[in-house]
């Protein structure tokens, strides 16, 4: 069964420093989304892609954040310098492009930042 | 905008009885909802999902959930637990459009079976 993959599963970063958060989505998938999960909290939508182009973010995606779909299988999140509070686990997520289809989520990246 | 509470940050259940988790869900029309469950170390994994038609939704590993209206619920059933079902489990709604967008998630209810 086809799944959704991210690397690492654990990142260790210092604040300040540039991380880069790797995801290969379904291949047949369209939309693709980043998540995150603070430790004890909700999951929280950060961002959502479609078309090449971002469909829709949060607040939580400010300018520190990006995404890109740098060829056809990934789908990256970047954050250009880490705050402590970005310690999280992100969670990448996609689907196809009919309406009520499911996403589909990868294990996770759990980021520390120190 | 859309908010999903579940009340049940914990729930015990003993093996063989059966579980009931709640969820409430805000949102001005008519909701997609989803069940996933986060077992450690693995991802998101979806249960069940309503979107229209039978209230009463099946899902996989004897799942099932009901849509009420009148009471902006969507509770997550099982008739006997398993050891297995230990995890942690999420309700979504997703709002947007002609099909829907994003998930907006509770906060999840971790699930302990006891022997």
């Amino acid at each position: 069964e086809p799944e959704v993959t991210q690397t690492p599963s654990h990142q260790v970063t210092q604040m300040g420093q540039e991380v880069i958060l790797h995801c290969v989505p379904i291949s047949n998938h369209l939309y693709f989304y980043w998540y995150r999960q603070i430790l004890g909290q909700k999951v929280e939508f950060l961002v959502s892609f479609y078309n090449n182009e971002i469909s829709e973010k949060s607040e939580i995606f400010d300018d520190q954040f990006s995404v890109e779909r740098p060829d056809g299988s990934n789908f990256t999140l970047k954050i250009r310098s880490t705050k402590l509070e970005d310690s999280a686990m992100y969670f990448c997520a996609s689907r196809t492009d009919r309406g009520r289809d499911e996403q589909f989520f990868g294990p996770g990246t759990r980021l520390t930042v120190l | 905008a859309q908010s999903v509470t579940q009340p049940d940050i914990h729930i015990t259940v003993s093996e063989g009885a059966s579980l009931e988790l709640r969820c409430n869900y805000s949102y001005g029309a008519t909701p997609y909802l989803f069940w996933y469950v986060q077992s450690p170390g693995q991802g998101l994994q979806l249960l069940l999902k309503y979107f229209s038609g039978d209230t009463l939704v099946q899902g996989i590993k004897g799942f099932e959930a009901e849509f009420k209206r009148s009471q902006s619920s969507f509770n997550l059933r099982k008739p006997s637990v398993h050891w297995s079902d230990a995890a942690e489990y999420f309700c979504a709604v997703g709002a947007g459009g002609s099909g829907y967008s994003t998930l907006t998630f509770g906060k999840g209810t971790m699930l302990l079976v006891s022997p």
